[in-house]
């Protein structure tokens, strides 16, 4: 079983749908958990950063964290055909103190937005 | 801009051959990092280097060798013993190993074994 399992897709919506991006993992160890955007043919970047559990948001985006169910998710409000990307969950545990598996990515969710 | 350039793009390669990647950065990071991306699979972290002249070997350094000679610069070669070299590299660096997790990617190279 991977640490991280993320739903590969695609995952196809019309514009304006409201856009849910799920990641569960195992390690109970992780408290840093990242979402990063990668077009195509390109290197990802990071898109949201949240600690533990709970909710954050940036514009139309809401990253939230459910440890107690190790569940992760990324909303999109209001999708646009500029979003259509792959989605990858990151997570990170603690302390920092070592690069070694810095961070244990999920293995993408390929979002198409159509027009 | 500050950023990090990987070149070449894309790549091929006869089986047997050595290939080196290169990774310059500008943003003045201490950390870098290199990542493997394959298809259906999560990035896997190859080798990674806190400091100049120092590099630890990640999940899968087997078959790749790195150095560190200058903070601006971290170049992978892929040498003939890795098994299944085909994949997208990503280089990537951080402020220092405590922010690892907040990473600044290149725009990657795309390797093909003939």
């Amino acid at each position: 079983q991977k640490e991280v399992e993320q739903d590969p897709g695609p995952l196809s919506v019309p514009e304006g749908a409201i856009v849910s991006l799920n990641c569960t993992y195992s390690n109970s160890a992780f408290q840093y958990f990242m979402w990063y955007r990668q077009y195509s043919r390109k290197g990802p970047e990071l898109l949201m950063y949240t600690y533990s559990s709970g909710n954050k948001e940036d514009g139309r985006f809401t990253a939230q964290v459910d440890k107690s169910s190790k569940y992760i998710s990324l909303f999109i409000r209001d999708s646009q055909p500029s979003d259509s990307a792959t989605y990858l969950c990151a997570m990170r545990g603690y302390p920092f103190d070592t690069g070694r598996r810095a961070l244990t990515f999920g293995s993408g969710t390929r979002l198409q937005v159509q027009p | 801009d500050g950023g990090i350039t990987q070149s070449p793009k894309y790549l091929f390669r006869k089986e047997g051959q050595n290939v080196t990647l290169s990774c310059e950065q500008n943003l003045n990071h201490d950390a870098m990092y290199w990542y493997r991306q394959d298809p259906g699979q999560g990035l896997r972290l190859i080798y990674y280097s806190q400091i100049v002249n120092d590099f630890q070997k990640g999940d899968i350094a087997e078959g790749y060798s790195v150095s560190r000679e200058k903070k601006e610069s971290f170049p992978l070669t892929v040498t003939s013993a890795q098994k299944n070299p085909t994949a997208f590299y990503l280089c990537a660096s951080s402020t220092n190993i405590g922010r690892a997790n907040v990473l600044t990617f290149g725009a990657g190279s795309r390797l093909t074994v003939l």
